[in-house]
């Protein structure tokens, strides 16, 4: 089946430290990669995507590839800011009415 | 305006109680989910709608019946609640169409069972 695993959390960071947060996928057929956000007391939203190997999604400073060969679709940012504290879901879509998350990974960055 | 709206916001109810949870999407998106996320942040699909027809049915209690009176709305009703559908229940819409897969979220109903 479709599925997507993230590195488990929390994770802690100090203001301006570099972020990586693993997530690898298993997919038949060619899926859509995604990164959501989710801010406290909210729904989530959607942060970047990838719709194809090699593309790279990017957004408000966060980034992340699309590697098929790894089938891997890590989020990296260079300098977080307290503002970034949030949970991070990897998702995925083979099509357009299945989108699966993986757990979310919790970050909270501290000044 | 709110593009994908949810009511109620939050929910506190007895054991074995019934109770519904609505969500309208002005968006003219074509399908429609709804989302469980447990305590630990955990999101699992429960349906999926498009064109009022269901799409996607995942391995839930059928206490739990999804009702889409038309495109635009998607309700959740749930039967004799137990303490395990405590829980935050997310809506969200799609437009299969755009062939992007980005999913609008409500903002959540928080679904306490005491």
């Amino acid at each position: 089946g479709n599925s997507v695993t993230q590195m488990e959390g929390p994770v802690t960071l100090s203001e301006e430290a570099f972020l990586t947060i693993n997530c690898t996928y298993t997919a038949t057929g060619y899926p859509s990669l995604f990164w959501y956000v989710q801010y406290p007391g909210e729904g989530l939203q959607l942060l970047l995507k990838a719709t194809k190997a090699d593309d790279k999604g990017s957004n408000k400073g966060f980034e992340a590839t699309y590697r098929k060969e790894t089938t891997s679709f890590h989020l990296e940012k260079g300098s977080v800011q307290v503002s970034d504290s949030a949970v991070y879901f990897c998702a995925l879509s083979v099509n357009n009415n299945d989108m699966r998350f993986g757990a979310g990974t919790r970050l909270t960055v501290k000044p | 305006d709110t593009a994908v709206s949810q009511t109620p916001k939050y929910l506190v109810t007895q054991m074995g109680n019934d109770k519904s949870i609505k969500c309208e999407q002005n968006l003219g998106h074509d399908t429609m989910y709804w989302y469980k996320q447990d305590s630990k942040k955990f999101l699992k699909i429960m349906f999926s709608y498009n064109n009022k027809e269901l799409i996607i049915n995942e391995t839930v209690p059928n206490r739990f019946s999804p009702k889409s009176p038309d495109k635009a709305h998607l309700n959740l009703h749930i039967n004799s609640l137990e303490l395990g559908d405590s829980a935050v229940y997310f809506c969200a819409s799609s437009q299969a169409e755009m062939n992007t897969g980005e999913l609008f979220f409500g903002e959540g109903s928080r679904l306490t069972v005491l």
